[in-house]
């Protein structure tokens, strides 16, 4: 079946612009998370949902960062003002449920000049 | 800490074994996992264990946890260079509603021929 897909692969734009960053999860699943990974680091934790409710947003790193996510399924990542280290490629994964392995979608590399 | 750690790099000859280790964070977390991450791709989930077991094998894959040292390996036989991409140890803890993801910085194995 479909794996987790996410929207666009690649985002170039300005400092000072808004940018929403699109996850489909895979079918049914529950739980999706959002996590972001800049060059050379590892995972950065940013915020995951069980269905429509987001219990963790500790992860965010300004208030310029937010997200939602309708009907227990697709979730959009926004960040307005962008500044130059929200540079990164933004990853989304899902799992059946809350614990369960996390299947992960492909990236979007956010290019802020 | 808060912090997974793994070393950056590791470099094998083609057909040896590689150890990647990983410290964790917290002794009570219940599943550790590794995770592959290849090149412009997502992570894709190799293999887990349960906090309860010392040993997971896998085909050419083997898991060793410690949890008094809250330490963590992955072991791949017969090393191909299919094998060269960035490895990932994460563990997940918390409670329902509240559970947390922390992934290392990943190790880069470089499998020469």
């Amino acid at each position: 079946g479909a794996g987790v897909s996410q929207s666009p692969s690649n985002k170039v734009t300005e400092k000072g612009k808004d940018v929403e960053l699109r996850c489909d999860p895979i079918s049914g699943h529950t739980a999706l998370y959002w996590y972001r990974q800049s060059l050379g680091q590892g995972l950065e934790f940013l915020i995951y949902f069980q269905g429509n409710s987001a219990p963790d947003k500790s992860g965010l790193p300004s208030d310029r960062f937010s997200a939602e996510r309708t009907g227990g399924s697709v979730s959009t990542l926004t960040i307005q003002r962008t500044q130059q280290e929200d540079s990164a490629v933004y990853l989304c994964a899902s799992s059946p449920r809350e614990r369960d392995e996390q299947y992960f979608g492909p990236g979007t590399r956010l290019t802020v000049t | 800490g808060e912090d997974v750690e793994q070393s950056l790099f590791l470099s094998v000859r083609e057909g040896d074994s590689s150890v990647i280790n990983c410290t964790y964070t917290d002794s009570s977390s219940t599943y550790l996992y590794w995770y592959k991450q290849e090149p412009g791709a997502g992570l894709q989930l190799l293999t887990y264990i349960f906090s309860n077991m010392d040993m997971k094998q896998d085909q050419r894959l083997t898991v060793l946890l410690n949890k008094k040292d809250k330490h963590l390996s992955l072991r791949i036989a017969d090393t191909q260079t299919g094998d060269s991409a960035i490895y990932f140890c994460a563990e997940s803890k918390g409670t329902s509603g509240t559970y947390k993801y922390i992934f290392g910085t990943g190790t880069r194995l470089k499998v020469l021929a």
